[in-house]
């Protein structure tokens, strides 16, 4: 298994233009999520999804948007980016087991707007 | 008041030594917690869970205290290895996407 894979793994946007970030997951997992990882801060909730066509926000999902058509990808769409989205985004996944469930994450993208 | 709060360290420490980590978390309902490794530059992952019963794994031992609401990690014989960032996780809720991560205690492990 590749566990969860992200592309690209490093972007620079000027401001106002728009980029997706792509994940992949091959475990089956129902959980998928999107962090955010400021310098010297712990990860923020942008969005989530527990299945297919079901997504829901986290912390800080304003100016970010998400889709979930399968079970294996779930993309992050940044429409019109800003500084402030300079950050390092991880996905994740999970099987859902109650209070036991971890989600194994991917490497990450850097992404800098300028 | 911070949801989980972390010493950001640095923890500087020689090989060999004992290093310990806390972190306690505000929300009294929370239900499970675990402490996750972040290598610079790297993505968080699951070093292991930690159980009322207190729990190890090697050289590592972690415990929980529910009535102060404060989770420990105990590295002990410390490895070049080790250096990296700790991560106290905490969940508040039924799903994990009520996951609240604390910022991370940074430990580096000197020769």
């Amino acid at each position: 298994n590749a566990g969860v894979t992200q592309t690209p793994k490093f972007r620079i946007l000027k401001i106002g233009q728009s980029m997706t970030l792509q994940c992949t997951q091959d475990m089956n997992h129902n959980y998928m999520y999107w962090y955010r990882q400021d310098p010297g801060m712990g990860l923020k909730l942008i969005y989530y999804s527990v299945g297919a066509g079901i997504t829901d926000k986290g912390e800080v999902p304003n100016g970010y948007n998400v889709s979930r058509s399968t079970t294996e990808d779930f993309p992050l769409r940044l429409e019109l980016a800003a500084p402030s989205q300079t950050s390092v985004y991880f996905c994740a996944s999970s099987f859902p087991r109650g209070t036991a469930d971890k989600p194994f994450f991917g490497p990450g993208t850097r992404l800098t707007v300028l | 008041r911070k949801e989980v709060e972390q010493d950001p360290g640095p923890f500087n420490v020689p090989e060999g030594a004992t290093v310990a980590f806390n972190c306690t978390y505000s929300n009294s309902a929370s239900q499970s917690f675990f402490w996750y490794r972040q290598d610079c530059r790297k993505e968080p992952k699951l070093l292991m869970s930690v159980y009322s019963s207190g729990n190890e794994d090697g050289r590592f031992t972690a415990q929980l205290n529910r009535a102060s609401q404060y989770i420990s990690l105990l590295i002990r014989d410390s490895k070049l290895s080790d250096s990296a960032t700790y991560l106290c996780v905490v969940l508040s809720g039924a799903g994990s996407y009520q996951l609240t991560f604390g910022k991370g205690t940074k430990l580096s492990v000197i020769p």
